[in-house]
């Protein structure tokens, strides 16, 4: 598979722990995007980096929050000391430079339930 | 504020209807504009439109934008229950970020 890939799946937490999720994305794309999502909701923009470097942060993302991309390849996300509010859809986006507009692709999503 | 409307918020219809989605916007550097489907996972991409007045089409869908009213829509023809899901427009921005903002998406629902 080249698609976009997240792992893991599915993530159940307690509160108070640190959690932290992987995107692998589509090998050739120098920009990778992660995002989250709550029910009935559109994706919310958290972060994106080009290659290694974040160019980005949304408000959002609060100090528990960091993402790294260390070698332009693969990201993580990690959240520390959970909150129940942290409970969604997080999901990995990866896209090619675009001069115009490109297609962003999608991973499958870590769906993270804070307990 | 950049904002991405869809409407309606959600649409039931059955077999064989035609469906028109709607997606508005107000985003500063417009680039381009991307609709997706989401069924219980991911979003997957269907289509991306960049230039006023040209409809992109694939089998029952097709989609097109009006950079001058700032909308866009989405068509389905001859619904099928395999069409029901979420909707999701998002427009590309330019300038010094470059991210796509989500509309809430359109929860469409296809009975037999």
């Amino acid at each position: 598979d080249t698609g976009v890939s997240q792992d893991p799946r599915h993530k159940i937490t307690k509160r108070g722990q640190n959690v932290t999720f992987r995107c692998d994305p589509i090998s050739e794309h120098n920009r990778l995007y992660w995002y989250r999502q709550t029910l009935g909701q559109g994706p919310e923009f958290l972060t994106y980096f080009q290659n290694e470097a974040q160019l980005e942060k949304s408000r959002l993302l609060s100090d528990r929050f960091s993402a790294e991309r260390p070698k332009g390849s693969f990201s993580t996300l990690e959240i520390q000391r959970t909150e129940q509010g942290d409970s969604a859809m997080y999901l990995c986006a990866s896209s090619l430079d675009w001069v115009r507009g490109t297609e962003a692709f999608f991973g499958q999503g870590t769906r993270l339930t804070v307990v | 504020e950049d904002k991405v409307v869809q409407s309606p918020l959600s649409l039931v219809v059955h077999e064989g209807d035609t469906v028109t989605l709607n997606c508005s916007y107000e985003v500063t550097n417009f680039r381009s504009l991307l609709w997706y489907k989401q069924e219980k996972k991911a979003p997957t991409f269907l289509f991306m439109l960049t230039s006023s007045g040209i409809e992109k089409k694939s089998g029952r869908l097709s989609s097109i934008l009006d950079k001058k009213e700032l909308f866009s829509i989405l068509n389905i023809t001859a619904t099928q229950t395999g069409d029901s899901a979420v909707y999701l427009c998002a427009v590309w921005y330019g300038g010094a970020t470059n991210k796509l903002i989500f509309g809430t998406g359109t929860l469409l629902a296809v009975q037999p």
